[in-house]
């Protein structure tokens, strides 16, 4: 299963709102996690089952979608949300999105 | 703390092998399977093998089939991947991985070794 991410990059400031999307070449139903990565560090789960926020992730992050789209919403971005975020679906074999900088 | 840590990797001739390790910690090891992604330099994530809890199941991706092995040591709390025959294509970041009990998603990961293959 291919995960097609959009944009690679986007460009936002504090404060505003940011979206990334993952397309999925094939229905993979509601199969999708969406995780962080900040250089040097480990990537850290943000977004399972499509919607459901990990434990400890703060409420301004979202998902949403289900089959072949999916979104992750980012509102009021903070400083510390500056990252590389990359969807990963697990309904079958896991396959990740090509990853999208969030940056200034 | 809840961690993940690989270690082994390094620069590697064509043709040599490598054997990474993934350290955990925090956690009990033992009832998770686990796996081990890569990512090329300027590539996505791909992913080379599962291991079930006790070993009993292990999948590779179709590349790693022939020359990678996994296997896991529960009283270590360890992972491990046994790379041989390897190719400038290899290069990459390894990264192990649990994957989660409630979903199949990762939900821990390391922060990668990188491995070099080049003469």
């Amino acid at each position: 299963i291919v995960m097609t991410q959009s944009p690679a990059t986007l460009s936002v400031s504090p404060g505003e709102r940011a979206t990334v999307s993952c397309r999925a070449s094939q229905s993979i139903s509601s199969n999708v996690a969406w995780h962080q990565q900040k250089p040097g560090q480990a990537p850290r789960l943000l977004i399972y089952g499509a919607s459901t926020r990990a434990t400890g992730i703060p409420a301004r992050f979202s998902g949403s979608g289900s089959g072949t789209e999916f979104t992750l919403t980012i509102t009021s971005l903070q400083s510390e949300d500056f990252a590389v975020y990359f969807c990963q679906q697990y309904d079958q074999w896991p396959t990740f999105g090509g990853g999208t900088k969030v940056d200034i | 703390e809840v961690q993940l840590v690989e270690s082994g990797g390094g620069l590697v001739q064509p043709g040599g092998s490598l054997r990474l390790s993934c350290a955990a910690s925090g956690f009990t090891f033992s009832n998770y399977e686990m796996y081990w992604v890569r990512q090329a330099p300027g590539k996505g994530l791909e992913w080379i093998s599962y291991i079930s809890r006790g070993s009993s199941t292990i999948y590779y991706a179709d590349f790693a089939r022939a020359r990678f092995t996994t296997s896991r040591d529960d009283a270590k709390n360890s992972l491990f991947l046994q790379m041989s025959r390897l190719r400038a294509e290899d290069t990459a970041v390894y990264y192990c991985a649990r994957e989660q009990e409630a979903s199949d998603a990762f939900d821990l990961w390391g922060h990668g070794t990188m491995v070099t293959v080049s003469s």
